[in-house]
């Protein structure tokens, strides 16, 4: 199993700064990596995908970087409804997971 | 637009079989552009990715889930459930079903909102 661990658990900011958060793999999983936005009470909400690539609708401020076992997603520009948890995903192989999450609060 | 709604039964007892069904609108299950599958989220803790269904049929499951999993496909409903047997209250989680989208990578790009299985003694 491909472990994922995010740093940090908790991230405190203010709206207009800038966030970066990381996501480790265990092992080199090239660029097959997902980073998803959760609110409370909404669904999660894909943001990047293949490590650098913005989903449909997902504002220029967010961007991911990385590949092989060390990433990171970067919000230039904190806005209010950036504060959630964010989560990291693999899909080198079919056996996805997740990493625990980064809570970004204010 | 595609929408996605989980429904079933959010109580159950240890030993029973969950069973959701995540009803699909905007889009046709059949398509060969996606996949389907489900993540949960167990109260207080991260996501856990559940199983994925390949449009060609074929099904890969987390394996800490020891075969627990089926995944029936009605597409004449345009629906995909989820039948997870031998519960325990580690099954105990919001499960949302997901779209897998072949067309921008490989990835749960479109999900539900979610319902809560709560699994008790």
């Amino acid at each position: 199993e491909i472990v994922l661990t995010q740093s940090p658990a908790t991230l405190s900011l203010s709206p207009g700064e800038r966030a970066t958060l990381s996501c480790r793999a265990s092992q080199d999983i090239g660029d097959y990596l997902g980073w998803y936005q959760h609110r409370p009470g909404q669904a999660p909400r894909l943001l990047i995908f293949d490590a650098s690539n913005r989903a449909t609708g997902i504002p220029g401020r967010f961007s991911g970087s990385g590949s092989g076992t060390h990433f990171t997603l970067t919000i230039s520009s904190l806005e209010p409804e950036d504060f959630a948890v964010y989560y990291c995903q693999q899909r080198r192989n079919w056996l996805w997971t997740f990493g625990q999450g980064t809570r970004l609060e204010i | 637009q595609l929408h996605l709604l989980e429904s079933g039964p959010v109580i159950l007892k240890t030993s029973e079989t969950l069973s959701l069904t995540c009803n699909v609108s905007g889009v046709s299950i059949t398509s060969g552009h996606f996949h389907w599958g489900w993540v949960r989220q167990p109260p207080g803790k991260g996501l856990e990715w559940v199983a994925t269904l390949v449009y060609n049929g074929k099904r890969y499951d987390n394996p800490s889930l020891e075969s627990r999993v089926v995944i029936p496909v009605d597409t004449s409903k345009n629906q995909f459930s989820l039948q997870l047997s031998s519960v325990t209250a580690a099954d105990t989680a919001i499960y949302y079903c997901v779209r897998v989208n072949l067309l921008r990578g490989v990835w749960p790009d479109s999900w539900g909102q979610g319902v809560l299985v709560t699994v008790s003694s």
